[in-house]
């Protein structure tokens, strides 16, 4: 079964630095996704970025990036240019194909980003 | 743009009472599925369908049910809430084809179980 993990439950970042948030997973399907989602204190799932496992180049939506080095089986997400609306939960979650859209989701890491 | 929906957006219930959550979304979404969210955690899914007619259990499908009789709708019901049933429910819904697409979250209930 597949699995994701996030190993920082909390993090402090300076405004206007950037963050790096891990997330390393486990499969052993050779065909799924990697998404990162935003949930702000007002609770709702946004969703940022996401990455195919055949994709050939690290996403990119903005400020968002995604670092995935598929032989260590990590997806890291690196927000550049911290800002204070970036103050939220931040959860790295996984699709495998061949089991359809089910989503398997870390267990988060809360960013505080200070003035 | 609706979405997703959900109601009730807050919930409160005793010990042995049943209600249902409901969901529903305006995008023509084959897929739609039920997470939990307890606190401090990531989702966990309960339930979810690929299509009107079909559903299927996730991770935690325990004390829950669900049916799947229009493509616009994907209730959840809890049949005799339990304090163990305390969280917050997400909905969702994409296409079914491939990973690629993103899941669309509605907004959430959360339900307490007293």
């Amino acid at each position: 079964a597949q699995k994701i993990t996030q190993t920082q439950p909390g993090m402090f970042v300076q405004e206007k630095e950037a963050v790096t948030l891990d997330c390393t997973y486990d499969t052993s399907d050779p065909s799924y996704g990697l998404f990162w989602y935003k949930q702000p204190s007002s609770g709702e799932m946004i969703f940022l970025i996401y990455q195919g496992s055949y994709d050939q180049q690290n996403a990119t939506e903005g400020r968002y990036s995604l670092n995935f080095q598929k032989a260590r089986k990590s997806a890291n997400l690196v927000i550049s240019a911290s800002q204070l609306g970036d103050s939220a939960m931040y959860f790295c979650a996984m699709v495998i194909k061949a089991a359809g859209n089910k989503l398997t989701f870390g267990g988060g890491t809360r960013v505080l980003v200070k003035p | 743009n609706a979405g997703v929906t959900q109601t009730p957006k807050f919930q409160v219930l005793k010990t042995g009472q049943s209600m249902t959550l409901q969901c529903a979304q305006d995008m023509n979404h084959e897929y739609m599925s039920w997470y939990r969210q307890d606190p401090g955690m990531g989702l966990r899914l309960i339930h979810y369908s690929v299509g009107a007619g079909i559903t299927d259990q996730g991770e935690v499908p325990n004390g829950y049910n669900v049916s799947r009789s229009t493509t616009e709708d994907f209730p959840l019901r809890l049949l005799s809430a339990a304090p163990s049933q305390t969280s917050v429910y997400f909905c969702a819904s994409s296409r079914v084809e491939g990973a690629e697409d993103t899941q669309y979250f509605g907004p959430g209930t959360r339900l307490t179980v007293l």
